[in-house]
């Protein structure tokens, strides 16, 4: 089955410097990979997505993506953190069954002003 | 407002019981999602229907059931309520045109089981 891990619970960025969340994946075939931000008391919000073409994936609230098929990585990235960016964000892949959507477990982003 | 309403947004209740969580979909989308959100779990894919007929099922207890009506609207039915059912639950809809899966997620149903 298709899976997706992201190996931190949780990551601690100062304001204003870069951000890195993992995230790497499992999959047959071409992966549909996603990321989704939730911030507190809310629910998940679509941040961007990868199906094919370009490996650098460009999404909302300044996030990209970089997809990387050898280390079957799709790592969210942001050049400058805000402390608004605080949330967790979730890692997901389309299932080989094409309905399933399955997530990783999260990881808790802190920015620190 | 992500236009994916969910009723009760809180629930509380006792152990062996029943309930009843309700979902409508934003407009237009076809497809309702359950997932579960739990400390230790994560977010758990439970099922998932498409116009009205179930497509996908993931790790969802006998005890869980789900349907989905002429008017797209989910309901998701939770009985002999365990302590450990106490959780998050969210639905979500999407458009399968959009070809790629992508979710909208209502604010959830926030389930305590005492």
């Amino acid at each position: 089955a298709q899976s997706v891990a992201q190996p931190e619970d949780q990551v601690n960025v100062a304001e204003g410097n870069p951000l890195t969340v993992k995230c790497t994946y499992s999959v047959s075939g071409n992966p549909y990979l996603f990321w989704y931000v939730q911030y507190p008391n809310r629910g998940l919000q679509f941040l961007l997505k990868y199906i094919t073409g370009d490996n650098l994936v460009k999404g909302s609230y300044g996030f990209e993506a970089e997809f990387n098929k050898s280390q079957t990585s799709f790592h969210l990235k942001k050049p400058s953190a805000l402390v608004s960016d605080s949330a967790l964000y979730f890692c997901a892949v389309r299932d080989i069954d094409r309905d399933k959507i399955i997530f990783g477990k999260g990881t808790r982003l802190h920015i620190l002003p | 407002d992500s236009g994916v309403t969910q009723t009760p947004k809180h629930l509380i209740t006792a152990t062996g019981q029943r309930v009843t969580l309700r979902c409508s979909p934003r407009s237009g989308d076809l497809s309702v999602y359950w997932y579960q959100q739990s400390l230790d779990q994560g977010l758990q894919f439970l099922i998932q229907y498409y116009n009205g007929e179930e497509r996908a099922k993931g790790n969802i207890l006998e005890r869980f059931s789900a349907q989905q009506f002429p008017d797209l609207h989910s309901e998701l039915n939770l009985s002999s309520l365990e302590l450990g059912d106490s959780a998050l639950y969210f639905c979500a809809s999407s458009s399968l045109s959009s070809g790629a899966n992508v979710l909208t997620f209502g604010a959830g149903s926030r389930l305590t089981v005492l």
